[in-house]
């Protein structure tokens, strides 16, 4: 069965902590990687990974995936409070968009 | 640009009703995606069009179903509804597969 493993499944730090959410996939063919943050309704997406190694990046946040190992990692440096928010993996695989979810991480950050 | 746009925002019904909730993909992308949120269960796949064609579906039971127009627009509709169908479903659109998806806010139904 085709699934996505998040951990851990909730963290609290404060302001200025640097957290690592992880991410573990069991797919078949798989195709790529997303991460996505979703503060109310509407997840917003983060970063698309499809190559092992890459590191890919944007202000605080950073991501990799490692194809071998079947995870990645999404990186947050020097928190703050709007990044409060539910930190969702989702994997692509097979043919057409056919995504699995995690069941995310659920991360606050304390002033 | 516009976003995905999804109507209604809320929704309550009772059981065994049924419901059509609709979604308008951003301009121009070609595939529509639904999934269903709930607390327990998390993000589950429902299905997804693409050209007026169901491409993939999730493992729902035939009372879910969806349809894609010429325009792209989709809707989806749920019969006899159960109290256990209460969720946020979600639309997102791409424009095509090995691209990302963009949500909507989503429609929030209850099931009384």
């Amino acid at each position: 069965e085709d699934k996505v493993v998040q951990s851990p499944l909730s963290l609290v730090v404060h302001e200025g902590d640097t957290v690592t959410l992880n991410c573990s996939y069991e797919v078949t063919n798989f195709r790529s990687l997303l991460w996505y943050k979703q503060e109310k309704k509407a997840p917003t997406f983060l970063f698309m990974l499809t190559s092992s190694g890459i590191e890919k990046k944007s202000g605080r946040l950073s991501s990799i995936l490692d194809k071998k190992e079947l995870f990645s990692i999404l990186n947050i440096t020097a928190t703050q409070t709007g990044d409060s928010a539910v930190y969702l993996c989702a994997v692509e695989y097979n043919y057409g968009q056919n995504f699995v979810f995690g069941p995310g991480t659920r991360l606050s950050v304390l002033p | 640009k516009a976003g995905v746009t999804q109507t209604p925002r809320y929704l309550i019904k009772t059981r065994g009703q049924q419901v059509t909730l609709s979604c308008s993909p951003i301009s121009g992308h070609r595939s529509v995606s639904w999934y269903q949120q709930t607390p327990g269960q998390g993000l589950q796949f429902l299905f997804e069009y693409f050209s007026e064609t169901q491409r993939n579906k999730g493992n729902f039971p035939g009372r879910f179903s969806g349809r894609q127009f010429s325009n792209s627009r989709s809707e989806m509709n749920v019969s006899t509804l159960e109290l256990g169908d209460s969720a946020l479903y979600l639309c997102a659109s791409s424009f095509d597969i090995n691209e990302k998806l963009f949500f909507g806010s989503g429609t929030q139904l209850s099931v009384l």
